[in-house]
């Protein structure tokens, strides 16, 4: 079955760092990926998403790439700030499926000023 | 903007206690699902569904059961509370074409 895969947390970072989360995954079809946030006290927003391979989704100046030859779909911030500590999930959907979505485990950022 | 709401932040309920979770979104999503949120488990899926009056069970339902009766209410229902339902439940909503899954912001259902 579908299956996601993602780097256990607590990450800590000083303002300013570089940040990577790992994620990889595991599905039988051709699936399109996310990443979610959730901010203290609040529910899962999307952050990003790509479709297919080779896709490179981005916003609020983080990046993630669709690389279907490593199964993997990592989160990356070039100089992350404190307002951007939260937890990060990332999920995968396909047809197989049907209309649900396997979400990881989620990584919790701590970003220090 | 799209909004789903939760009817409460907070519950505090007794072992035996029947409990309703109430969720309501306002983007005529046809898809919704219930999810727990446990330290170290992530979101697991308790039930979703795809119309209205149709359910289907996720992947932990035993306890759980739930009822759609509108279109934009999608209502979780704990029929015999037991501490182990300790949680933070969220409730989403999504459209199939574009699957991306918008959240409430969470129950958090304490059992006594």
């Amino acid at each position: 079955g579908n299956s996601v895969t993602q780097m256990e947390g607590p990450v800590t970072l000083s303002e300013e760092a570089f940040l990577t989360i790992n994620c990889t995954y595991t599905a039988t079809g051709y699936p399109s990926l996310f990443w979610y946030v959730q901010y203290p006290g609040e529910g899962l927003q999307l952050l990003l998403k790509a479709t297919k391979a080779d896709d490179k989704g981005s916003n609020k100046g983080f990046e993630a790439t669709y690389r279907k030859e490593t199964t993997s779909f990592h989160l990356e911030k070039g100089s992350v700030q404190v307002s951007d500590s939260a937890v990060y999930f990332c999920a995968l959907s396909d047809q197989t499926g049907g209309f649900k979505t396997i979400f990881g485990a989620g990584t919790r950022l701590f970003v220090k000023a | 903007d799209v909004k789903v709401t939760q009817s409460s932040r907070y519950l505090v309920k007794r072992t035996g206690e029947k409990v309703f979770l109430e969720c309501v979104q306002d983007m005529d999503h046809e898809n919704m699902f219930w999810y727990r949120q446990d330290p170290g488990l992530g979101l697991r899926l308790i039930y979703f569904s795809y119309d209205v009056k149709m359910k289907e069970k996720g992947d932990i339902p035993e306890g759980y059961s739930v009822s759609r009766e509108k279109k934009e209410r999608f209502s979780l229902i704990l029929e015999s509370a037991s501490t182990n339902q300790t949680s933070m439940y969220l409730c989403a909503s999504s459209s199939p074409e574009v699957n991306i899954q918008y959240f409430g912001a969470g129950t958090r259902l304490s059992v006594l």
